[in-house]
């Protein structure tokens, strides 16, 4: 079965540092999104990004994120300086359509600001 | 906006017995979609079953089945002969069904419920 892939599974890193986080959605997939979970709390959404542009995002997703599919099969969630509440787990996921699917989940990066 | 409540933080059942989680909504919308993913301690999200809203007929996916009651904005998993494997974090979540929307494409969340299966 298609699988959405997420690198690193871990990753640590130091406060104000740049991370990049990676995804590889499936292949006829045209919809993609980034969403996010804090430790014991619910999956939050951050963004959706459609046609090679952000089609919504939320209040989370400030100036300190972006969002790129640089060379079409690659999508990457970049947080330009971290701070220790940016610590989550962050989910890729992707969808077929827009219509009754359910998204596809990668298996999540848990990100730890230090 | 959209908001999804999961009113039970905790439930447990024996294996084999049979659970319900309990999953209610708000929005102004008539026609949306419904979910329930689960959570298992690897944090994977797995999608578990799925209703249309405009359907009456109730989603079956093999033992786990929902109990959709559009006029009252509940949405509730049913788990038929309890395995082991079940125990995780079951999240009910919402989407949007109308192009162009606000939401559109966005799930909304419910703040989960952890089920504990015993032996």
């Amino acid at each position: 079965e298609p699988e959405v892939t997420q690198t690193p599974s871990h990753q640590v890193t130091q406060m104000g540092q740049e991370v990049i986080l990676r995804c590889v959605p499936i292949s006829n997939h045209l919809y993609f999104y980034w969403y996010r979970q804090i430790l014991g709390q619910k999956v939050e959404f951050l963004v959706s990004f459609y046609n090679n542009e952000i089609s919504e995002k939320s209040e989370i997703f400030d100036d300190q994120f972006s969002v790129e599919r640089p060379d079409g099969s690659n999508f990457t969630l970049k947080i330009r300086s971290t701070k220790l509440e940016d610590s989550a787990m962050y989910f890729c996921a992707s969808s077929e359509a827009s219509g009754p699917y359910g998204y596809t989940f990668g298996s999540g990066t848990r990100l730890t600001v230090v | 906006a959209q908001t999804v409540t999961q009113s039970q933080p905790e439930m447990s059942v024996q294996e084999a017995e049979t659970v319900t989680l309990s999953c209610t909504y708000d929005t102004s919308e008539s026609d949306y979609y419904l979910f329930w993913y689960k959570q298992p301690p690897s944090r994977q999200m797995i999608l578990v079953i799925r209703q249309e809203a405009y359907k009456q007929q109730n989603a079956t996916e093999n033992r786990f089945s929902v109990n959709f009651q559009k006029a009252a904005k509940s949405f509730s998993l049913k788990i038929s002969d309890s395995q082991l494997g079940d125990a995780a974090m079951y999240f009910c979540a919402y989407r949007s069904a109308k192009a162009g929307g606000t939401s559109y494409g966005k799930l909304t969340f419910g703040q989960g419920t952890i089920l504990t299966v015993h032996p």
